[in-house]
């Protein structure tokens, strides 16, 4: 069965230090990544998203994600976090012969120190 | 452009009881999934509705079920509610493919606030 393992549970930033989360996921086929956020009261929102092509993908805010498939491995990313980054990260997958289904992870949440 | 809306924000039931909760997708989408987040956990998908049909299901019981209507709006059923119902429901809208289904982004609503007494 498909999963999605994010094993960062809490991070605690200060404001323009360098950010990554890990995120691996468990399926042998093709699939789509994603990287969604929770910003505090809010609903979530896509944050960048890979489905086939250049591996490293960009998304909103200035952050990115690289697919290491050998490594079935979907790190986020962000050179400089700011306070308003803080929020709730989740990395979500699905594949193609189960597309309709999106698996999440339990998410990690990003404390930035201002 | 309206994006996708969930009601009502919050509900409180006791067990046993039976709740509906609706979605209306995101303007030009026609497929709406629902999840189920608890406290603390990312969101479970519990089932995907396209053409007014249950097109995929995850690992929920018969207790959950569900409806879309020809203008694309869905409801979510849950019957004999249970304490561990209590979560934060979501609703996701996405505009099916042709074909195959991959390449799907799914947009998320507000969700529903659910607790069970």
């Amino acid at each position: 069965a498909q999963s999605v393992s994010q094993h960062n549970h809490h991070v605690i930033l200060s404001e323009a230090a360098s950010l990554e989360l890990g995120c691996n996921y468990s399926y042998g086929g093709t699939v789509n990544l994603f990287w969604y956020v929770q910003y505090p009261g809010q609903h979530l929102q896509l944050l960048l998203k890979y489905f086939s092509g250049d591996p490293l993908v960009k998304g909103i805010k200035g952050f990115e994600a690289e697919f290491i498939k050998s490594k079935f491995s979907f790190n986020l990313r962000k050179p400089s976090v700011q306070w308003s980054d803080t929020a709730e990260y989740f990395c979500a997958v699905n594949s193609d012969s189960s597309a309709s289904k999106i698996i999440f992870g339990s998410g990690t949440r990003l404390s930035i120190r201002p | 452009d309206a994006g996708v809306t969930q009601s009502p924000t919050h509900l409180i039931k006791t067990r046993g009881q039976q709740v509906t909760l609706r979605c209306s997708p995101k303007s030009g989408h026609d497929t709406v999934s629902w999840y189920q987040q608890a406290l603390g956990q990312g969101p479970q998908f519990i089932f995907q509705y396209y053409e007014e049909e249950e097109r995929q299901r995850g690992n929920f019981p018969d207790r959950f079920s569900g409806h879309q209507f020809p203008n694309y709006s869905s409801e979510l059923n849950v019957n004999a509610l249970l304490l561990g119902d209590s979560a934060l429901y979501l609703c996701a809208s996405s505009l099916a493919l042709g074909g195959g289904l991959s390449g799907e982004t799914q947009y998320f609503g507000p969700g529903t606030r659910l607790l069970v007494l």
